[in-house]
């Protein structure tokens, strides 16, 4: 079966520090990659997307980049994080195909301070 | 701009009651699909129904949607404390992204 892990569940960091994100996903290949956000009390905002090895979509222009140097590892980063970075980010991944649904790891929550 | 916008934006009700949810969209899409949230955590798929299907059922979960409205619900029968979470829908359009609305929160008391 598919299993998707997001580490750490949460992170608090100072104002201007980086930041490095980890998402991988096990038991499929090829899957689409996605990262959102998600402020308090609101709806996801999609943040980056990957359709395979080395290829992002940015959705939002934004402090943030995202890579992919495996097939099944996504990763979320930025040089100098900003108080406005602060949120709950989500990772998920969708398999090939029509009408696939898509599968979220827990979550990390940022804090910025 | 979110695509889905759901109604209502909280809801509270007893044990055993039934909960709908509404969720309006503004474009042409895919499919939709509903999801729940428990707090702090991931979300979780519920139901996807396709852009040519009514209605679809998963146990306790009833799913309508209307292309020509532009909408969807989300029945939840027989509500339990378990049930108690944020419910999202989302809709797929080209592109194999979602766009999720703001949510639903249930509160279900025991």
């Amino acid at each position: 079966s598919q299993t998707i892990h997001q580490w750490p569940a949460t992170l608090v960091q100072p104002v201007g520090s980086p930041l490095s994100l980890e998402c991988t996903v096990e038991g499929t290949s090829n899957p689409n990659l996605y990262w959102y956000r998600q402020a308090a009390g609101r709806g996801l905002q999609l943040l980056f997307y990957s359709v395979g090895i080395g290829q992002i979509s940015s959705e939002v222009p934004q402090n943030l980049s995202a890579s992919r140097p495996q097939d099944r590892q996504f990763i979320l980063s930025s040089k100098k994080l900003l108080l406005s970075d602060s949120g709950f980010y989500l990772c998920a991944w969708r398999g090939v195909g029509t009408n696939q649904p898509q599968h979220f790891g827990d979550g990390t929550r940022l804090s910025i301070l | 701009s979110q695509q889905g916008e759901e109604d209502p934006q909280a809801l509270s009700i007893q044990e055993g009651e039934n909960a709908t949810m509404n969720c309006s969209y503004k474009t042409s899409i895919n499919n939709l699909q509903w999801y729940r949230q428990n707090s702090g955590r991931g979300l979780v798929h519920l139901i996807l129904i396709r852009s040519n299907e009514r209605e679809k059922h998963s146990g306790r979960l009833r799913v309508t949607l209307d292309t020509s409205k532009k909408s969807s619900s989300l029945l939840i029968t027989a509500s339990r404390a378990a049930d108690t979470a944020s419910y999202f829908c989302a809709t797929e359009a080209a592109g194999n992204k979602l766009t999720f609305g703001g949510g639903t929160r249930v509160l279900v008391k025991p």
